[in-house]
């Protein structure tokens, strides 16, 4: 069985640096074909993707946030971790990561409950 | 970043009726054209891959098709647990999500 739980602030200041934190079960990031993405959705938004890593260490990035993103994992603790700098209060949002099936590109197989970030000074 | 949209944005039906929601792609996608089903408060779910492949434990009532930029999910007989929102998402290139479908109770 496959989940997954994401961890971090509720609450970050403006120009503060987001960290969140990707805890998975159920599958390795050692192996291939797999992958771990992180998407968001603002308030009665839309959902929109940020970042992925796969099981090779190839990284991808949303363009129009390329410049504020970073995402790693540790396959040895089973996570994934995104940062995400000079935050703004139009970043506030849930904060979701999903499993990645790699089939023709990625698709979000399994998904975490999401954790809401508020960016509020 | 390639742009999906969906149309409509919301819509009314009732339980039994035919749904359909379009998604259409700014560019050929070759076919990378996926489903997400999400009632609120709750993570989106796996719908469907490929065009009109359907996810292990998703119902037949689901349905998906197209090509090149224009593709359709239907779903045959709309039932109660299926009023959500509906988002299509492509896999071709760095990933992009449409705006989504609200499909609500009329």
């Amino acid at each position: 069985q496959i989940t997954l739980k994401e961890s971090g602030p509720t609450l970050v200041k403006p120009t503060q640096t987001l960290t969140l934190t990707c805890t998975f079960s159920g599958f390795s990031l050692s192996t291939s074909g797999v992958g771990v993405g992180w998407i968001r959705q603002p308030p009665g938004e839309a959902l929109q993707w940020l970042a992925l890593i796969y099981w090779d260490d190839d990284k991808r990035y949303s363009p129009s946030l390329k410049s504020r993103l970073t995402i790693t994992k540790d396959t040895s603790k089973n996570q994934v971790v995104l940062t995400m700098t000079n935050m703004d209060p139009v970043d506030t949002a849930t904060y979701s990561c999903a499993h990645i099936k790699v089939h023709r590109g990625a698709l979000f197989e399994y998904w975490g409950q999401g954790t809401v970030v508020t960016v509020s000074s | 970043d390639i742009q999906l949209t969906q149309s409509p944005s919301s819509l009314s039906a009732s339980v039994g009726d035919r749904v359909t929601i379009t998604c259409r792609a700014s560019q050929n996608i070759n076919n990378y054209l996926n489903w997400y089903q999400q009632k609120p408060g709750k993570a989106p779910k796996f719908l469907i891959y490929d065009v009109s492949n359907l996810q292990s434990g998703v119902p037949s009532r689901f349905s998906g098709s197209g090509s090149g930029t224009d593709f359709t999910l239907t779903i045959s007989s709309l039932q109660p647990e299926d009023f959500a929102t509906y988002y299509c998402q492509q896999s071709y290139s760095t990933p992009t999500f449409g705006q989504g479908t609200k499909v609500e109770i009329k």
